[in-house]
């Protein structure tokens, strides 16, 4: 079982509408959460960091839920420019320091 | 404040030559990571520095060596590439012991024939 699971999608959302998808995670120590996003052949960059009560950033809402170690991110009337790869994203820390692992992402396409 | 900046930006090299590719980071962090990304997955950590004068092996080290030339600089050498080494290759900083974000460079999309 991968440490990080997405489904890859894509999630093919008309305009408007909301969109959620979840993220799994294994390692019950992994203690901290993010979001990323992605557009076709540039870097990742931060969406948002997910804590324990759940958090809100505008149209975006992350919510954490250690019992079933998953985490979600849900889009609310998404536009034409949401459309990217979310990458989900769990920090444990190891000896050495902070270990960031990766999903393997969710491909959201938003039509008009 | 240019961030984390790579070169090259593209790179074709064939089977069994060697290159470096380059990092540098002017946000003062501590630690700084290289992923490589291929299609369908997500990144995958090859080599990371949590502090100057330190490396450890990531998730897919082999083929791959690292070098912390100091506290910008982390640079990540083929020895002899080989055509599974075609990817985009990321490199990343972010402040060690936090919960803070980690800042990525625009990658390197390397192909190897």
């Amino acid at each position: 079982r991968k440490e990080v699971e997405q489904d890859p999608g894509p999630f093919n959302v008309p305009e408007g509408a909301t969109v959620a998808f979840n993220c799994t995670y294994s390692n019950s120590a992994s203690q901290s959460f993010f979001w990323y996003r992605q557009d076709c052949r540039k870097e990742p960059k931060l969406l948002m960091s997910v804590y324990s009560s759940g958090n809100e950033d505008g149209r975006f809402t992350a919510q954490l839920n250690r019992a079933s170690q998953y985490i979600s991110l849900l889009i609310r009337d998404s536009k034409l420019s949401d459309s990217a790869t979310y990458l989900c994203v769990v920090n444990t820390a190891v000896a050495a320091g902070n270990k960031l692992t990766f999903g393997g992402g969710t491909r959201v396409l938003v039509k008009p | 404040n240019a961030g984390v900046t790579q070169t090259p930006k593209f790179q074709v090299l064939k089977t069994g030559q060697s290159m470096t590719l380059q990092c540098a980071q002017d946000m003062n962090h501590n630690s700084m990571y290289w992923y490589r990304q291929d299609p369908g997955m997500g990144l995958r950590l090859i080599y990371y520095s949590a502090s100057e004068g330190t490396t450890d092996k990531g998730e897919v080290p082999n083929g791959y060596n690292v070098s912390r030339l100091n506290k910008r600089e982390f640079s990540l050498r083929l020895e002899s590439a080989a055509p599974s080494q075609t990817s985009v290759y990321f490199c990343a900083s972010r402040e060690r012991y936090s919960y803070n974000e980690q800042f990525f460079g625009p990658g390197t999309r390397l192909t190897v024939l």
